[in-house]
């Protein structure tokens, strides 16, 4: 079963504007979900992170959100630039098991 | 500081060899993960490792398997290769791994094996 969903397979946005990558969790015992941003060739690099015990976490043009209730986390992007072109993973843990559960990625696309 | 390093970077392998994968962590990290990233199916955890022990395992079978040593490499073994192997295999280390203060947990990966299976 599939823990962490990301349902959009891909996203294009006019650079300048905001950009929105939405995950979705079901397992409520998840306590820390973090987003990375992929380039091709390359590994996954870290970016903004959040603890369960706060709703929203800001990092210069990233913030990210969480909806605990709907088990939701959101990334947005403001102002999008063209080099945020790239694949973003949600991952979620749960303390004590010692793994990450990745989704299954965002393919973001800004256009200049 | 240098970053994670996996050799080597591609692999081309025949069904029915095996293939031994190497990920250098961070100076300090202790926690070293293992991943197989495939088209449509993101990252799937293999397994983790920390001061040599195996701590979580992912639902691989048991032809993946993998060890680490006491300066905190490690590496990942696939015997028996099948065609659905072919796939990128991340190394992602740690400082203390997921049970320490979360900014500790925070994993950062190398570039990848390219593992090809012909």
């Amino acid at each position: 079963d599939q823990q962490v969903k990301q349902n959009s397979p891909s996203l294009s946005v006019q650079e300048g504007r905001i950009s929105i990558l939405n995950c979705d969790y079901t397992n409520s015992m998840f306590d820390y979900f973090l987003w990375y941003k992929k380039y091709p060739a390359e590994g996954p690099t870290f970016l903004i992170s959040i603890s369960s015990i706060k709703d929203k976490n800001e990092d210069g043009r990233f913030t990210v959100f969480l909806n605990k209730s709907a088990k939701h986390l959101s990334l947005h992007i403001v102002p999008s630039q063209p080099g945020d072109s790239a694949v973003y993973f949600c991952a979620a843990s749960e303390a004590g098991t010692y793994k990450y559960i990745f989704g299954t990625g965002t393919r973001l696309k800004v256009l200049a | 500081k240098a970053g994670v390093t996996q050799t080597p970077r591609y692999l081309i392998k025949t069904r029915g060899q095996q293939v031994t994968l190497s990920c250098s962590p961070i100076s300090g990290h202790r926690s070293v993960s293992w991943y197989q990233q495939t088209p449509g199916q993101g990252l799937q955890f293999l397994f983790e490792y920390f001061s040599e022990t195996q701590r979580n395992k992912g639902n691989f079978p048991g032809r993946f398997s993998g060890r680490q040593f006491s300066n905190s490499r490690s590496e990942m073994n696939v015997s028996t290769l099948e065609l659905g192997d072919s796939a990128l295999y991340l190394c992602a280390s740690s400082h203390s791994g997921l049970a320490a203060p979360l900014a500790k947990n925070i994993q950062y990966f190398g570039a990848g094996t390219r593992l090809s299976v012909l």
